[in-house]
């Protein structure tokens, strides 16, 4: 079975410090990685997306960046907090063989206040 | 405007009876997801369809693709029902996942 596992479980950073948030399934090779955000009471928004190693496509910027150095891994960081990107972010993943319709699961999500 | 509409946005249920959510779409989409996210933000996949329905205990979810548009039921709602009901479907070549805005569903005793 796949599992999918994202750290920190929260973070409280201040505004102008970096960020660096993990995503690693396991179970599961060479799966398609997504990054998602989701401001308190709304909903989801997809942010970056890459079906493999080294390659991430932007969909919305938010000042965020993300790569994938591994096949199993997801990155989500910045270099500079801004207020906004306070939120939840979740991880998700779905199949390569199944294509751009293809079911996606997701982790347990990270929990960040930007102070 | 909005690609992917849900309502009602909040639904109180009295223990035991039924309800329905909806989900409409703008744009034609092939598949539907409807998730549930319980209050420490963890998605539950519910039901992922084709056009067709598909049943899962009290729960029960039909995609209409030709008139664009999704229902989740709930028969015999249970406390534990109680959390925001989302449904998503892939808008784009992105991989991209479009969600509705959701429906803060209550289940009272």
């Amino acid at each position: 079975a796949q599992t999918i596992h994202q750290w920190p479980v929260a973070e409280i950073k201040a505004v102008g410090s970096p960020l660096s948030l993990g995503c690693t399934i396991k179970g599961k090779s060479s799966p398609n990685l997504y990054w998602y955000w989701q401001a308190t009471g709304g909903t989801l928004q997809q942010l970056f997306y890459s079906i493999t190693v080294g390659q991430v496509e932007s969909v919305v910027q938010l000042n965020l960046s993300a790569s994938r150095p591994k096949d199993d891994q997801f990155i989500l960081s910045t270099e500079k907090l801004l207020l906004s990107h306070s939120g939840f972010y979740l991880c998700a993943w779905s199949s390569r063989d199944w294509g751009n319709y293809a079911e996606q699961f997701f982790g347990p999500g990270t929990r960040l206040t930007v102070l | 405007g909005d690609q992917v509409k849900q309502s009602p946005s909040a639904l109180s249920l009295q223990e035991g009876t039924n309800s329905a959510l909806r989900c409409n779409f703008s744009i034609a989409t092939t598949t539907v997801q409807w998730f549930l996210q319980n209050p420490r933000g963890s998605l539950m996949n519910l039901f992922y369809l084709v056009p067709g329905t598909k049943e899962n205990g009290r729960l029960k979810s039909t995609f209409n693709s030709k008139e664009s548009y999704s229902t989740l039921h709930i028969r015999d709602a249970q406390l534990e029902d109680s959390g925001t009901y989302f449904c998503a479907a892939p808008t784009g070549g992105n991989n991209k996942l479009t969600f509705g805005q959701g429906t803060v569903l209550s289940v009272i005793p």
